[in-house]
């Protein structure tokens, strides 16, 4: 079965502090995996691919074939990265299926 | 270039009301998909498509149809709403594995 979990629906930290959303998927082969970000009331927006290997907003998730994870990372959070995170698997039939998603809320 | 657009943004209706949400994107994708949006339950798969003509249930499919006559237009049908149909709509696009883009959301209140 194909599924993504995120075990925290909640996550608070301090400005300044480290910052990892979990993520972790079920799926039987080449997994494509992303990470959308929704802040207050917008639109989803695609924050990383794991394709691209590339860094947005300080953000890095690297895919962790073993352990089948693709946790988000971010050395020092910001008060503006408050906002729900969603970690995504896409299979090839053009399905992309959402974890429950994780809101991340960075205090002053 | 506007994306992918949705309307309406907001909605009431009466329970046993129809409606249908519009979805349309200008960006000649082949794949798009309409979800749900509820507190805590993440975004689930209602419907989706991978090209005019050809549709498919996603998660939680009952209750809504959906059609594809042209590649941009992808309405969602509430055939006759319900209160647990309350929740925010979300409509996206995509071309492949490039990652989708979505609509800024129609927001559905059954009453």
């Amino acid at each position: 079965a194909q599924r993504v979990t995120q075990p925290e629906k909640l996550l608070s930290v301090f400005k300044g502090a480290p910052v990892e959303l979990k993520c972790n998927y079920s799926y039987s082969g080449s997994p494509e995996l992303f990470w959308y970000v929704q802040y207050s009331r917008q639109r989803l927006q695609l924050l990383l691919r794991h394709i691209s290997r590339e860094s947005i907003k300080g953000f890095t998730a690297d895919l962790n074939k073993g352990e089948t994870s693709f946790h988000l990372k971010k050395p020092f959070a910001q008060e503006e990265d408050s906002a729900m995170y969603y970690c995504a698997l896409y299979n090839q039939g053009g399905k992309l299926i959402f974890g429950q998603g994780t809101e991340l809320s960075v205090k002053p | 270039n506007a994306g992918v657009t949705q309307t309406p943004k907001f909605q009431v209706l009466k329970t046993g009301q129809s409606m249908t949400l519009q979805c349309a994107q200008d960006m000649n994708h082949e794949y798009m998909s309409w979800y749900r949006q509820d507190p805590g339950m993440g975004l689930r798969l209602i419907h989706y498509s991978v090209g005019a003509g050809i549709t498919d249930q996603g998660e939680v499919p009952n209750g809504y149809n959906v059609s594809r006559s042209t590649t941009e237009d992808f309405p969602l049908r509430l055939l006759s709403a319900a209160p647990s149909q309350t929740s925010v709509y979300f409509c996206a696009s995509t071309t492949g594995s490039y990652g989708y883009t979505f609509g800024s959301g129609t927001r559905l209140t059954v009453v």
